[in-house]
């Protein structure tokens, strides 16, 4: 089975402090994605990555950047963490191949993200 | 953006029952997914259905897809307490990302 596996369940951090989260796929997929969920409005895409080197903005990049230097590893950083991001983080990563082929993705178990 | 909207926003049956949930969406889409999230967990890919397809079918779900209405129904049959979860929706819009809705909660009690 693809595995998508983040590096913490629960995590608490101060006000200011450099926040990193960590994804890392087994399965050589080439995109990966970065959610946040929040109650009542669903999962927002903050960024995405096509493949290694590769980024992209989604809905909500303020106040978060993201870094893939290898395939399977896609990292999400708080450069500067606020209140405002205390949420439940989803990594998530899918297979891409060129034609009529789709394919649904594989989410990581979320990291809980709490900001004090 | 949130692309797909999900109706009911909770639902509530007993066990045997069957269970629908509805999902309308803004724009054209290369396929539409359904997930289900156990309470506090990831997502689970539960099926996918392409934009040229209408009817899909995986075990005890049936999903369709009406494009000119831009909607999509999920049908869980003889439902089981284990079903209870969040359902969602999400559009597989062309460049390559997924949109999801605020998603449905299913209670099933036994």
């Amino acid at each position: 089975d693809v595995k998508v596996t983040q590096s913490s369940r629960y995590l608490v951090k101060r006000t200011g402090e450099k926040v990193f989260l960590e994804c890392v796929q087994d399965m050589d997929h080439e995109n990966m994605f970065w959610y946040r969920q929040d109650p009542g409005l669903g999962l927002r895409l903050i960024y995405f990555s096509y493949d290694v080197k590769m980024k992209e903005k989604g809905d909500i990049p303020e106040g978060y950047s993201v870094s893939r230097e290898k395939k399977e590893r896609f990292s999400l950083i708080l450069e500067s963490a606020s209140t405002n991001q205390t949420s439940m983080y989803l990594c998530a990563s899918r297979s891409w191949k060129w034609g009529d082929t789709y394919y649904g993705y594989t989410f990581g178990s979320g990291t809980r993200l709490t900001v004090v | 953006s949130q692309q797909g909207e999900e109706d009911p926003q909770a639902l509530s049956i007993q066990e045997g029952e069957n269970a629908t949930m509805n999902c309308s969406y803004k724009t054209s889409i290369n396929n539409l997914q359904w997930y289900r999230q156990n309470s506090g967990r990831g997502l689970v890919h539960l099926i996918l259905i392409r934009s040229n397809e209408r009817e899909k079918h995986s075990g005890r779900l049936r999903v369709t897809l009406d494009t000119s209405k831009k909607s999509s129904s999920l049908l869980i049959t003889a439902s089981r307490a284990a079903d209870t979860a969040s359902y969602f929706c999400a559009t597989d819009e062309y460049g390559n990302k997924l949109v999801f809705g605020a998603g449905t909660i299913l209670r099933v009690k036994s």
